[in-house]
């Protein structure tokens, strides 16, 4: 079925390393898509977007990079810190949704090793 | 920077009550939004609301969900009766426009912790 999931439900770094946090989409409709970054406790938090016409997008500390070939997402985070481990999701939208109807990835946890 | 914010945190239930959940969006956004979590799952949308509708709803939300804005500032959910099903974490987000018109990303509240019993 259509569905946005993740390769590793749990990723773990040295503190400093570089972290990437993959995403499989299944749906060619699918056109924005988004990173969020959930820690224990709160709702989820927007990092980077990036819509289908690009295939990269920088932020600070953050790249997402957009494969649309392969239907393949992914958030790298240069020099990850120990604030950075939470859950991380993926999400999408689709072009047929009349509105903001995002679909969420499983998530993957990123613990950050000091 | 400016937050949506939600109360109650947690809130306690038994089956068959009705429960409101409250949320203050961004105050220039227009577009509003519930999503909830069950504990160790996905996040999963219920709906989208704007200019005073129901612009999108997912399956989830059946007739015992309502959303309401009752002033200019609030958004509210309601569950007319609760099940031990509707247990999970309910997260109130808002958008300033729609997608289509721009990049505009969700911002999501804490959420509230609903426990039905």
């Amino acid at each position: 079925g259509e569905s946005v999931g993740l390769h590793l439900p749990t990723l773990s770094v040295q503190e400093g390393d570089n972290s990437i946090i993959n995403c499989a989409y299944s749906n060619s409709a699918s056109d924005y898509f988004i990173w969020y970054k959930q820690e224990s406790g709160k709702g989820p938090q927007f990092i980077i977007d990036i819509r289908s016409n690009m295939d990269k997008r920088q932020g600070q500390r953050v790249t997402v990079l957009l494969n649309k070939t392969v239907k393949h997402l992914s958030l790298q985070i240069a020099a990850t810190q120990p604030g950075d481990s939470a859950v991380y999701f993926c999400a999408e939208n689709r072009k047929n949704n009349a509105g903001n109807m995002l679909t969420f990835g499983g998530g993957t946890r990123l613990m950050v090793k000091p | 920077e400016p937050e949506v914010t939600q109360t109650p945190s947690h809130q306690v239930t038994q089956m068959g009550q009705e429960v409101i959940l409250r949320c203050v969006p961004i105050s220039n956004h227009l577009y509003f939004y519930w999503y909830r979590q069950i504990l160790g799952q996905k996040v999963e949308f219920l709906v989208s609301f704007y200019n005073n509708e129901i612009s999108e709803k997912s399956e989830i939300f059946d007739d015992q969900f309502s959303v309401e804005r009752p002033d200019g500032s609030n958004f509210t959910l309601k569950i007319r009766s609760t099940k031990l099903e509707d247990s999970a974490m309910y997260f109130c987000a808002s958008s300033e426009s729609e997608w289509r018109s721009g990049n505009s990303p969700l911002h999501f509240g804490n959420g509230t912790r609903l426990t039905v019993t």
